[in-house]
């Protein structure tokens, strides 16, 4: 079956950077774009970016867009979000999920997600 | 930029009963590209609805998408505990994806 298994929970200082994996299985993975979204305790979902997994190019949301770097291994089936210059408002648990949507046209809605890999920022 | 603005905040139902989640852009959009998250606490977030009113894959029937132009409704039918979750409406246009702040839903 399709799924994307993330990486796990890591710690991590103020200023440090950190580095998510998200290895999909089940589908032909330069077939769908990843997207990145993260969940701040007690807060709502919050999309960060997505990345062309054929081609690797990527595009950002605009509040993260200068710490965020998304990168594919297609070799491995992974994507990668890495987030420098960590601040303790980046604690999230951060979700990788699949972009699927109609044939010929950008975009579209995330199904599956990964599991969600939590991320804590702590002195 | 459109925002999505979801209401209410938080909806309790008695098991059983019906109830409608609304989410309203701040301009006219594409209804192809709106969908609907259903999220349980310490689960990855799950597609229920895509394009509007299109059912995902073993989403049951109760659960059911409509809308146009800038009001959306998610509507669950025959509440039941395990439909205890956040609900968040999302929006695609322009490589820019978009989530409501979603709303809560409880068992009465």
């Amino acid at each position: 079956q399709v799924q994307l298994v993330q990486s796990g929970a890591e710690v991590k200082k103020p200023g440090a950077s950190v580095k998510v994996s998200c290895k999909a299985s089940g589908y032909t993975f330069i077939d769908y774009e990843i997207s990145w979204v993260r969940q701040a305790p007690g807060q709502g979902l919050e999309w960060m970016g997505w990345i062309n997994t054929e081609n690797g190019d990527a595009k950002y949301g605009q509040s993260l867009h200068d710490r965020l770097t998304l990168t594919t291994d297609t070799s491995t089936r992974t994507a990668h979000m890495e987030l420098r210059g960590l601040r303790f408002d980046d604690t999230a648990i951060y979700f990788c999920a699949r972009v699927r949507g109609y044939a010929g046209y950008d975009g579209g809605w995330f199904d599956p997600w990964g599991q969600g890999t939590l991320v804590t920022v702590s002195p | 930029e459109i925002v999505l603005t979801q209401s209410p905040g938080t909806l309790s139902l008695s098991p059983g009963k019906s109830g409608t989640l609304s989410c309203r852009a701040s301009q006219t959009v594409d209804s192809n590209f709106l969908a609907w998250y259903q999220h349980k606490p310490g689960q990855a977030p799950r597609l229920l609805i895509y394009g509007t009113s299109s059912r995902a894959t073993d989403i049951p029937d109760r659960f059911r998408g409509s809308g146009s132009g800038t009001d959306f409704i998610l509507t669950i039918a025959r509440l039941e505990p395990e439909d205890v979750a956040v609900y968040y409406c999302q929006y695609y246009v322009d490589s820019v994806w978009t989530f409501g702040q979603g709303t809560k839903v409880e068992i009465k």
